[in-house]
């Protein structure tokens, strides 16, 4: 099973900064992953997938890069509603496996 | 408006069952593989298995295997899971998810919560 290794664990910022999460994989995915965006009580959110590519409706402010084993999630300028846990998962190897999250925070 | 509902959950204890469903609507569920998730309280995300569009290929976690059956039916747009010899450790919120280049969820449920305690 691939385990996916997300840092830091909570993310301290304020609106307008700049947020960059990291996921790294115990082996090479390739491009195969996506990052994902939930809050309580809320469904997740698909942001990202193939490392790179945004999902319809995803604002330009989220970004996604990297490839085999590092990933990153840069938020380029935090909004209110972006207060949130995030995920990465990978669809490289079965079973699919979900890293444990970033939450961040005010 | 693409959508998913699950309904189902509730409270029982360990050993019992329990089937959930996921009613689709807004897209062509007939052409759609997908999957179940959960999180457990104070958790992450769980991918717990997953379900081609025709019923013909099922891929489950570890964890489930062998309890767990998932199954579909097309003519009423609607996927159900059958949980068998439920443990402490599958409560959880379980949310289905529409699946996007077979292993990425583009369109999740609200969710629906199992708590198995005795």
């Amino acid at each position: 099973e691939i385990v996916l290794t997300q840092s830091p664990a909570t993310l301290s910022l304020s609106p307008g900064e700049r947020a960059t999460l990291s996921c790294r994989a115990s082996q090479s995915v390739s491009s195969y992953l996506a990052w994902y965006q939930h809050k309580p009580g809320q469904a997740p959110r698909l942001l990202i997938y193939h490392a790179s590519n945004r999902a319809t409706g995803i604002p330009a402010r989220f970004s996604g890069s990297g490839s085999g084993t590092d990933f990153t999630l840069t938020i380029s300028s935090l909004e209110p509603e972006d207060f949130a846990v995030y995920y990465c998962q990978q669809r490289s190897n079965w079973p699919l496996t979900f890293g444990g999250g970033t939450k961040v925070e005010i | 408006q693409v959508q998913l509902v699950e309904s189902g959950g509730g409270v029982l204890q360990p050993g019992r069952s329990l089937r959930l469903s996921c009613a689709a609507s807004g897209f062509t569920f007939s052409s759609s593989a997908i999957h179940w998730v959960r999180q457990a309280p104070g958790k992450g995300l769980e991918w717990v298995a997953l379900i081609s569009y025709d019923g013909n290929n099922k891929y489950y976690a570890d964890s489930v295997k062998g309890r767990f059956t998932l199954s579909r039916d097309n003519s009423k747009n609607t996927l159900y899971v059958q949980m068998n010899s439920l443990r402490g450790e599958d409560t959880a919120v379980y949310y289905c998810a529409k699946d996007r280049d077979l292993g990425y969820m583009d369109v999740w449920g609200k969710g629906t919560t199992v708590t198995v305690s005795s």
